[in-house]
Formats: C-alpha cells, sequence, structure tokens
C-alpha cells in the first residue's frame, strides 16, 4: 500500500497524558499537512511542512499541540497534558510538490483519540 | 458564518438516482475546489479537483464551479448503494506559503438499494 499510513489508528487516553502521534507521507510527497476532525465537522487544518519546515500553523495549534519532520520523510504530532476537548480524528494528508497533482491533498485513515 | 456552507442533510436517494450536492463559499479568493468522499471512521478520499471555474467528468462524477455565485456543486449519476458516504467539498487560495484547505462539514448522502 502505497497511501498515507497513520499509527496508532485509536488512541485512549486519560485527561493529562501526552499522546505522540505518527504520519507516514506518499513517497517522495514532500509536503505533509496536520487536521483535526471532530463528529459531524469537516477537517480543521493544524499545520503544513514542505520538507522539514513548517511553513504554516493554525491557531488552532495551541502551545499543547508541537508538530515535527525532522528528516522531511514522517512526520509526529504531539498532544501534552490532553484534555477532553482533544477528542477528534487527527488526520494526516501529503502532497507532492510539483506536477499535475501539486495541489492534491491525500489523506490517510486519521488516528482517533478519546480522551477520558 | 462560515467561510465554507455545505447542507447536512441526511440526503436519501434510490438507486439509480442522480444526486446533486452543493457548497457555497463567501472567500472570493479560493480557486481551487475539491470534493472528497468519507466513509464513517475513514480518512477523506479525494474525488475531484477543479481549478477557477468551469466542469470537470470524471465517470459517474461531474463537478461544477460558478465563480460568479461562490457555488461548487457535485453530480453523481447512477448512484449506488456504495456511493453512501459523507461528501465534504474543500477549497483553497492560491496564496504563496498558504495551503491549508477550508472544508465544509460535509453532506450525508444515503443510497437507497
Amino acid at each position: 500500500d502505497t497511501g498515507v499510513s497513520q499509527d496508532p489508528r485509536h488512541k485512549i487516553t486519560k485527561r493529562g497524558q501526552n499522546v505522540t502521534f505518527r504520519c507516514d507521507p506518499i513517497s517522495e510527497h514532500n509536503r505533509l499537512y496536520w487536521y483535526r476532525q471532530t463528529l459531524g465537522q469537516g477537517p480543521e487544518f493544524l499545520t503544513y511542512f514542505q520538507n522539514e519546515a513548517q511553513l504554516e500553523k493554525s491557531r488552532l495549534l495551541s502551545d499543547r499541540f508541537s508538530a515535527e519532520r525532522p528528516k522531511g520523510s514522517f512526520s509526529t504530532l504531539e498532544i501534552q497534558r490532553t484534555e477532553q476537548g482533544d477528542s477528534a480524528m487527527y488526520l494526516c494528508a501529503s502532497s507532492p510538490g510539483q506536477g499535475a497533482s501539486y495541489n492534491e491533498q491525500f489523506f490517510g485513515p486519521g488516528t482517533r483519540l478519546t480522551v477520558l | 458564518q462560515k467561510e465554507v456552507e455545505q447542507d447536512p442533510g441526511p440526503l436519501s436517494v434510490p438507486e439509480g438516482a442522480i444526486v446533486s450536492l452543493n457548497c457555497t463559499y463567501s472567500n472570493s479568493a479560493f480557486q481551487y475546489f475539491m470534493w472528497y468522499r468519507q466513509y464513517s471512521r475513514k480518512g477523506p478520499e479525494l474525488l475531484m479537483y477543479t481549478y477557477s471555474s468551469g466542469n470537470k467528468e470524471d465517470g459517474r462524477f461531474t463537478a461544477q464551479v460558478d465563480k460568479s455565485s461562490k457555488y461548487i456543486s457535485l453530480f453523481i449519476r447512477d448512484s449506488q448503494p456504495s456511493d453512501s458516504a459523507t461528501y465534504l467539498c474543500a477549497m483553497r487560495a492560491p496564496r504563496t506559503g498558504r495551503r491549508a484547505l477550508t472544508f465544509g462539514s460535509g453532506t450525508r448522502l444515503q443510497v437507497q438499494p
């Protein structure tokens, strides 16, 4: 399977704990995005990387959230001191840097986070 | 008011019907328009991508963009039960360094066999 992969697929944690999610983009896609989706809503943008550089961050990305893409390949999203309001599906997407599809974002299956 | 508005449905149609899904938007800078299909508890799957105004057809799917009315549509011909899903519109303005997509809240479609 050469699509975007995310790990874990499900995470249940207690309020106050830290969690980390991983995203592996489509091979050779140099752009990577994180979105958050709550029930009944469309995905909301969190942040965007071009290679290892974090170029865009949403105001939704509070100081408890941090994202990295250290080698320009996979990315991690960490949430510190989780709150019940963080419960959501966290989606990763990637897109190529050039070519006919460079504006198209391809999504992974998501990580569903439940904060108890 | 949200930048992108989409009727949440659910929209229920019989198998074989033509389905029309729509979004309106307020930001005239949007130039790139996409439709995604999302099955329950899965990630969105890109169906159609169009740039600026006009029509685009791919199999049973046709996407239309009317920038003068700030209105986009997705038509599904010969709808199948397997088309039952939530359909999300998404759009973006061509601003350097800005890649974030703005999504509608999705329309839930049910195709009855």
